[in-house]
């Protein structure tokens, strides 16, 4: 079956130091990857997504994911985090074929900032 | 533009009542989801639209939950009987066209409290 799984349901940082989620995904084959950030109140927003190609994809806001086929993983990194990063960050995955569009997420990182 | 929106934001409501949610996707959107959001169960695919298709229902957890589109625009949907373990925060949200490669953009969603 299809799962996602972000091994860290919690981090603390300090303002300006680097960051990595971790997300490792369970697919037949290679699925699209996305990563979402949600701040209190707030909708998902879509943070940066892999379909093919270079494995190093370039998001909004300073971040970056690497896919790793070997690891099923999607880690996404920041190399500075910002106070207003604070924020729960949620990893998904979406099939390659048949007619549907579902993302099946992770159940999220809660991302804190130390100033 | 203007975004995904959905109404209401909040609804309490009494075990057994039936409840309807309304999601209005951004103009133009021909794809269409439904997702729910709880502390237990992480975010979960509900149902998803597209065009004229006949939609994916395979996340909806039982018969009471039933959703549709009219006009391929604005959906709702609708919780029968309402039980406690329905309380959530049900998110929408729509993509262009392709269901699988296109961005998926999150209403704030509705956060639903059964007494």
């Amino acid at each position: 079956a299809q799962s996602v799984t972000q091994p860290d349901i919690h981090i603390t940082v300090s303002e300006g130091a680097s960051l990595e989620l971790r997300c490792n995904y369970s697919y037949g084959a290679t699925p699209y990857l996305f990563w979402y950030v949600q701040s209190p109140g707030q909708g998902l927003q879509l943070l940066l997504k892999y379909f093919s190609g270079d494995t190093l994809v370039q998001g909004i806001k300073g971040f970056e994911a690497e896919f790793k086929r070997s690891q099923s993983s999607f880690n996404l990194r920041k190399p500075s985090v910002h106070w207003s990063d604070a924020a729960e960050y949620f990893c998904a995955v979406g099939a390659r074929s048949g007619n549907t569009g579902k993302l099946i997420f992770g159940q999220g990182t809660t991302l804190q900032v130390k100033p | 533009g203007a975004g995904v929106s959905q109404s209401p934001s909040n609804k309490v409501t009494e075990k057994g009542k039936d409840v309807e949610l309304r999601c209005d996707p951004i103009s133009g959107h021909t794809a269409l989801y439904w997702y729910r959001q709880s502390l237990g169960q992480g975010l979960e695919f509900l149902i998803y639209f597209q065009g004229n298709s006949a939609p994916d229902k395979s996340g909806l957890p039982s018969d009471r939950f039933s959703a549709e589109r009219t006009g391929g625009s604005v959906s709702t949907l609708t919780i029968q009987r309402t039980q406690q373990e329905d309380s959530a925060v049900y998110l929408c949200a729509s993509s262009p066209r392709q269901p699988s490669t296109d961005t998926q953009y999150f209403g704030p969603g509705t956060r639903l409290t059964v007494l």
